[in-house]
């Protein structure tokens, strides 16, 4: 069974481009995630998806940052105007559907977004 | 203050060795509790879940504090293979990451 895949794998671009990452989850997976890591720091949160529905996105650093997941399948992330601040590994994730507990987390390869 | 605090490392350790890593949290409502391994340049993922009454899984058991708000992971008889980055994972709404510990395991 195929796994989280993310694309591009990399990506440089000048301050105040715009760029898209896709995520494309397991099979079968309802909730989708974003997170981010930047140099030094730990893995953020950013939102989470459950189908097509944004559940939290209390991690969306600013609304340069404008996540979609048109017919609940593969999601984009897009940065319009990028900035310096946001080069970092993004990161996806999907789980199944858990009315309780914790579904485990599957984590695509991310994409490490560097920007000039 | 950060809300998972770990030490970064790296623990420097020889093939053969016991290993512990150690991870505290700040937010006394968080439900869940995990320890992820992430490889260099690689995605994290999950390696053992992390309960009150400790759980093993075999050379790796795991611990969770709760009164003290404390998780530990004990390795045992360290393999070159170990040798990764341990997220500590807490799950309140979301997951929040610690920086992770760096584990160099030598021959």
């Amino acid at each position: 069974e195929a796994g989280v895949t993310q694309f591009p794998s990399h990506s440089v671009i000048e301050k105040g481009q715009t760029v898209t990452l896709r995520c494309d989850p397991i099979s079968g997976h309802d909730n989708l995630y974003w997170y981010r890591r930047v140099m030094g720091k730990e893995i953020k949160f950013l939102l989470h998806f459950v189908k097509e529905s944004k559940q939290d996105e209390s991690g969306m650093p600013n609304n340069r940052f404008l996540a979609e997941r048109t017919g609940g399948t593969y999601s984009t992330l897009k940065v319009q105007p990028a900035e310096l601040e946001d080069s970092g590994v993004y990161f996806c994730a999907s789980s199944t559907y858990a009315t309780s507990g914790h579904n485990e987390q599957f984590f695509g390869p991310g994409t490490r977004l560097t920007v000039l | 203050r950060k809300e998972v605090e770990q030490d970064p490392g790296p623990f420097n350790v020889p093939e053969g060795a016991t290993v512990a890593f150690n991870c505290t949290y700040s937010n006394s409502a968080s439900q869940s509790f995990f320890w992820y391994r992430q490889d260099c340049r690689k995605e994290p993922k999950l390696l053992m879940s992390v309960y009150s009454s400790g759980n093993e899984d075999g050379r790796f058991t795991a611990q969770l504090n709760r009164a003290s708000q404390y998780i530990s992971l004990l390795i045992r008889d360290s393999k070159l293979s170990d040798s990764a980055t341990y997220l500590c994972v807490v799950k309140g709404n979301m997951l929040t990451f610690g920086g992770g510990t760096r584990l160099m395991v030598k021959p």
